[in-house]
């Protein structure tokens, strides 16, 4: 899995809860992205950060959160705000800037199911 | 609007068989389109990368073709196995200058024995 690593790898949660997805890579790259995947979508766009302390949302940020106070981590909360939370989650790191072969290295992803 | 489309959705074949996926997209400028590999409940593996100057890159039994004047992608396995049953993911990223990278919705390809 391209040196990064999420845990847990299956979380559930109960309604109203929140709860952070952790995600590590040691690839030294500067850039970290948070997808959602549902059956029979693509992956979407979260968040993503392009250096520490600095990050921008994607497409379907509301009801999550992220923090990036560290280059190899970048935890992903899922708020209650989050109306409909239960998905795959998966987390991807690049090295930005880098000509147009830039390519996102995934982690194995957790799988969040709401009770 | 960008967008990524692949076909077939699903696609079951016998090993040692060969087989095609399909992608057409949208997405411009574009910057580069990539195909990846992903196994049931694990994260998406990078297969190949082109930009918008190479029409065929290889990877093993794996080859993909790209004509940026159609905008049309496909990736080729050759001789199947058991263990190529995964779901194949396209994905372009425009040259806008952000990160943002458009994913197909994958075809799922199943390979019996």
């Amino acid at each position: 899995d391209g040196g990064i690593t999420q845990s847990p790898k299956y979380l559930f949660r109960k309604e109203g809860q929140n709860v952070t997805l952790s995600c590590e890579q040691n690839l030294n790259h500067d850039a970290m992205y948070w997808y959602r995947q549902d059956p029979g979508q693509g992956l979407r766009l979260i968040y993503y950060s392009q250096i520490v302390n600095d990050f921008q949302k994607g497409d379907i940020a509301e009801g999550y959160s992220v923090s990036r106070e560290k280059k190899e981590s970048f935890p992903l909360t899922v708020t209650s705000a989050q109306k409909n939370p239960t998905a795959f989650y998966l987390c991807a790191s690049s090295i930005p800037l880098a000509g147009f072969t830039d390519t996102q290295y995934f982690g194995p992803g957790t799988r969040l199911t709401v009770l | 609007k960008n967008q990524v489309e692949q076909s077939p959705q699903s696609l079951i074949i016998l090993e040692g068989k060969n087989c095609t996926l399909q992608c057409n997209y949208t997405v411009s400028p574009f910057s580069n389109l990539r195909w990846y590999k992903q196994d049931t409940g694990r994260g998406p593996v990078s297969l190949t990368i082109m930009t918008f100057s190479e029409n065929t890159k290889s990877n093993g039994r794996y080859t993909a073709t790209l004509d940026a004047d159609t905008k049309q992608s496909s990736l080729h396995i050759t001789a199947s196995q058991l263990s190529d049953s995964a779901s194949y993911i396209c994905v372009v990223r425009g040259a806008s200058g952000t990160y943002k990278y458009i994913f197909g919705t994958g075809t799922r390809l199943k390979v019996l024995a």
